[in-house]
């Protein structure tokens, strides 16, 4: 089968940098994909790593490592409306189908 | 905003009753997926439609069904309705083939509350 897993909660102060990990366990991997979702909000894509490595978008970076099974998403000079989960999601099989298969989703606390 | 519209924001019903939730996908995206997420429960994929025909389904249960309509908007049944059906529900939909980074845009989603 298809998991994903990551840790439950994560809490870190405003302008600091936080870590957000991922290990996963999959037939066939086509990427790494994180979303952010504010409380009750919908699912925001945010980035995407199909090669291993680091992509950055502004105060986010993703990253990947194939061989680990592992990536991560850094957040940093936080801020106050990054409050949020953090879901990490790979291509479910059929791999054809783009069904995504998500992590049960970290919760950031950003504290002042 | 996303471009993913759904209706009806809110759902409140009864045990045993039948409702449908109704999505459109952003324009020229032909991909539709229906997600379920609860309180104990991450995001859990249900079915997808690609320009109408299903394409995937995931642990979706007898008692409900989806279709998607030659406009490509995409309607999730879920009849005799339980309690544990309570939930958000969302959909997304995603360019051909998902795109390059396999990006999926979610609507507001449906809070449905079964009494």
């Amino acid at each position: 089968g298809q998991s994903l897993e990551q840790p439950s909660e994560v809490t870190a102060v405003e302008g600091a940098i936080v870590q957000i990990n991922c290990t996963y366990q999959t037939s066939g991997f086509y990427g790494l994909s994180w979303y952010q979702q504010h409380d009750g909000g919908a699912p925001t894509f945010l980035s995407y790593n199909a090669l291993d490595g680091l992509e950055e978008t502004g105060r986010f970076s993703s990253f990947l490592s194939r061989s680990d099974s592992y990536g991560y998403l850094l957040l940093q000079e936080l801020q106050m409306k990054d409050s949020a989960s953090y879901f990490c999601a790979v291509r479910g099989r059929p791999s054809n189908t783009g069904k995504l298969i998500f992590g049960q989703g970290t919760t950031l606390q950003v504290k002042p | 905003d996303s471009g993913v519209t759904q209706t009806p924001k809110h759902l409140i019903t009864a045990t045993g009753q039948r409702v449908t939730l109704r999505c459109s996908p952003r324009s020229g995206d032909l991909s539709v997926y229906w997600y379920q997420q609860s309180l104990d429960q991450g995001l859990q994929f249900l079915i997808q439609y690609y320009n109408g025909e299903e394409r995937a389904k995931g642990n979706i249960l007898e008692r409900f069904s989806a279709q998607q309509f030659p406009d490509l908007h995409s309607e999730l049944n879920l009849s005799s309705l339980e309690l544990g059906d309570s939930a958000l529900y969302f959909c997304a939909s995603s360019a051909p083939g998902g795109g390059e980074t396999d990006t999926q845009y979610f609507g507001p989603g449906t809070r449905l509350t079964v009494l």
